[in-house]
């Protein structure tokens, strides 16, 4: 069964640093997604993508967050210069259709921030 | 802003109990997901539902739109559905963004 798939499965950092994270979404599906699960809290919506350009994003991705698609499978979140409330882990996500679809989630990359 | 609470948040069941999980919502929405998250952290999507009701295995989950209301419920359980239960809703005008509650930890004991 095809799966989402993120990489690292951890990354150590130093604060200031960037970091990036990887996704190989579905192949056929048209919409990204990235979340956050800061540890013993909810799952928080960052930013969705689609068509090479972000579609919505929430208050929390703000100018230190990117979001790119270089190629035909990778999708990647960037944080240009990471603070220790950056720690968490992250979700990458895809889906086929916009609305009222499944959307499939990759395992996560834990990200520690020093 | 849409608020999703799910009760309760913690659940400890003996294998083979019937068990449910409610979510609450406040604001009208154009789906809900239900996930299960594992204690390694990865999360799999169990249903998306918009209206009625949908089985799958032992699990089946039901939402009642007039009420902002919906149930998962895990038929004769077993030690293995032990996991992380989470709904998540979709807002009418927010396009595909997902607002998620807190999540029910579900242990079932043998």
């Amino acid at each position: 069964e095809p799966e989402v798939t993120q990489t690292p499965s951890h990354q150590v950092t130093q604060m200031g640093q960037e970091v990036i994270l990887r996704c190989v979404p579905i192949s056929n599906h048209l919409y990204f997604y990235w979340y956050r699960q800061i540890l013993g809290q909810k799952v928080e919506f960052l930013v969705s993508f689609y068509n090479n350009e972000i579609s919505e994003k929430s208050e929390i991705f703000d100018d230190q967050f990117s979001v790119e698609r270089p190629d035909g499978s990778n999708f990647t979140l960037k944080i240009r210069s990471t603070k220790l409330e950056d720690s968490a882990m992250y979700f990458c996500a895809s889906s086929d259709t916009r609305v009222q679809e499944t959307q499939y989630f990759g395992p996560g990359t834990r990200l520690l921030v020093l | 802003k849409n608020e999703v609470e799910q009760s309760p948040q913690n659940l400890t069941a003996q294998e083979g109990e019937f068990i449910t999980i409610n979510c609450s919502y406040s604001v009208g929405i154009s789906a809900l997901h239900w996930l299960q998250q594992h204690p390694g952290g990865g999360i799999v999507s169990l249903f998306m539902l918009s209206s009625g009701k949908k089985k799958h295995g032992r699990l089946i989950a039901t939402i009642n739109i007039q009420e902002k209301h919906s149930s998962l419920h895990i038929t004769a359980s077993h030690p293995r559905d032990s996991a992380v239960y989470i709904c998540a809703v979709m807002n009418n005008n927010a396009g595909n963004m997902l607002t998620f509650g807190g999540g029910t930890r579900l242990m079932v004991k043998p």
